[in-house]
């Protein structure tokens, strides 16, 4: 199958910094790349979709300016938490769509701990 | 309401022994995918195999086979010869193609463990 790499994988930071993990498809254009975010023993929460070159859409409930995503080109989506508190310690991973696909492919995850 | 249930949060099976994971959902959508994707204690997630609403057949792929019915909205995954690598935990997880962005809707989640 298609290949998506993210990283890091794992990222600890201090409250009120910011955190960029990148999530790349590396043998396929990804046409629509989704971010999801999944707390311990829970399923994955779709947090928002972003399209190549145009705004993220975000679920209800996701705050837009503390989860900044970028989608520039058709390989490369990035999701950036701002101001980074305790409670957004989570896993957040990534999956990518690209037209010739029927499944989405995810990549390993980003276990992010604010401290 | 809750598009995709998986009513069993913990599952067990004996090594070499076939298991049933149940996952039911609920669309108004004709046109739909169910998912089924693996996720160990990595965290990565390992798509399994997908059933299309339109598909005649039953997917399989390999040890895996998806009982779909559609009449009763269910999409059971079905795992022969059970190995200690299927520990993990399973999800199930449909696509509506209709809300033009693909994003898929997960279940809870099953916990699989499978004992020698």
């Amino acid at each position: 199958g298609a290949v998506v790499s993210q990283h890091p994988s794992r990222v600890i930071c201090k409250s009120g910094t910011s955190v960029k993990i990148e999530c790349r498809s590396l043998d396929f254009q990804a046409t629509t790349m989704f971010w999801y975010r999944q707390f311990p023993k829970q399923s994955l929460m779709l947090m928002a979709t972003s399209n190549e070159g145009s705004k993220a859409t975000y679920e209800q409930g996701v705050e837009k300016d503390k989860f900044l995503i970028n989608h520039a080109s058709l390989t490369l989506s990035t999701l950036t938490v701002t101001s980074a508190h305790p409670e957004d310690s989570s896993f957040y991973i990534c999956s990518a769509i690209g037209t010739a696909n029927t499944e989405a492919f995810f990549g390993q995850g980003t276990r992010l701990t604010v401290v | 309401a809750q598009k995709i249930t998986q009513t069993q949060p913990g599952m067990f099976v004996q090594e070499k022994e076939a298991v049933t994971l149940d996952c039911t959902y609920d669309t108004s959508d004709p046109s739909y995918g169910l998912f089924w994707y693996k996720q160990p204690s990595s965290g990565e997630m390992i798509f399994l195999i997908y059933q299309g609403s339109y598909d005649q057949q039953n997917a399989t792929e390999g040890r895996y086979s998806l009982n779909f019915q559609k009449a009763r909205k269910s999409a059971n995954l079905v795992i022969s010869a059970s190995q200690l690598g299927d520990s993990a935990m399973y999800f199930c997880a449909m696509r509506e193609v209709n809300t033009g962005f693909q994003k898929l809707v997960f279940g809870t989640g099953t916990r699989l463990l499978v004992s020698p």
